[in-house]
């Protein structure tokens, strides 16, 4: 199984719409991180967490939130969808400075 | 001026060929150098670190940071079609919050 797993990996959602991505991890890390890929701005970080009761802004926090519901568990929602955050998110643990372990990914299509 | 500056490419080159690729970056407090490969439709996974200054070799895979010039490359040497993905540095330190810090990324086709 996988370490770190993303749902769904695929969505289509309407503009307005309030949708969440979860993120799991077996790898027992206390740092998680969300992040957004475009094109030709690479990754860039949204929210992380350092532990349960550690929540922090990141880059481009706005129209995003998170919640982080255990350690294995971190959860982001678009309260309001809007057609320019459509990306591909991604979400990431980390036990050290520099090693990140991401998950597969989730496409996300805000029409 | 964005933390970290990569030449986006995309990168081809025949198969067994050296392959260069570069990052700059303008924070003099990063200390954690990173190199991630990410193939088409997955997540990136680390390829190699280096902490601070020097080089660091992995079989075919060799890291270099210049603190003093800002400066970081990895070099493929015997470049192999398995090679073929994106290749993302990235960046971190204690003084930096403990954030990672991506470049945009270097596509890189190896042709058989």
């Amino acid at each position: 199984d996988a370490d770190v797993t993303q749902t769904p990996r695929n969505r289509i959602t309407k503009t307005g719409k309030r949708i969440m991505l979860e993120c799991s991890q077996t790898k027992g890390h206390d740092r998680m991180y969300w992040y957004r890929q475009d094109p030709g701005l690479g990754l860039r970080l949204i929210y992380y967490s350092f532990d349960v009761k550690d929540i922090n802004k990141g880059e481009i926090s706005d129209g995003y939130s998170v919640s982080r519901q255990a350690q294995a568990k971190f959860s982001l929602s678009l309260e309001s969808a809007i057609p320019n955050q459509t990306a591909l998110y991604f979400c990431a643990t980390s036990d050290h400075n520099y090693e990140q372990y991401f998950g597969p990914g989730t496409r996300l299509t805000v029409t | 001026q964005k933390e970290v500056e990569q030449d986006p490419g995309p990168l081809s080159v025949p198969e067994g060929a050296i392959v260069s690729l570069n990052c700059t970056y303008s924070n003099s407090a990063f200390q954690y150098f990173m190199w991630y490969r990410q193939y088409s439709r997955k997540g990136p996974e680390l390829l190699m670190y280096t902490y601070s200054s020097g080089n660091k070799e992995d079989g075919r895979f060799t890291a270099q940071v210049d603190k003093s010039s800002k400066y970081i490359s990895l070099f493929i040497r015997d470049s192999q079609p398995s090679d073929s993905a994106t290749y993302l540095c990235a960046m971190t330190g204690v003084w930096t919050g403990n954030q990672f810090y991506f470049g945009t990324g270097t596509s890189l086709t190896v042709i058989p």
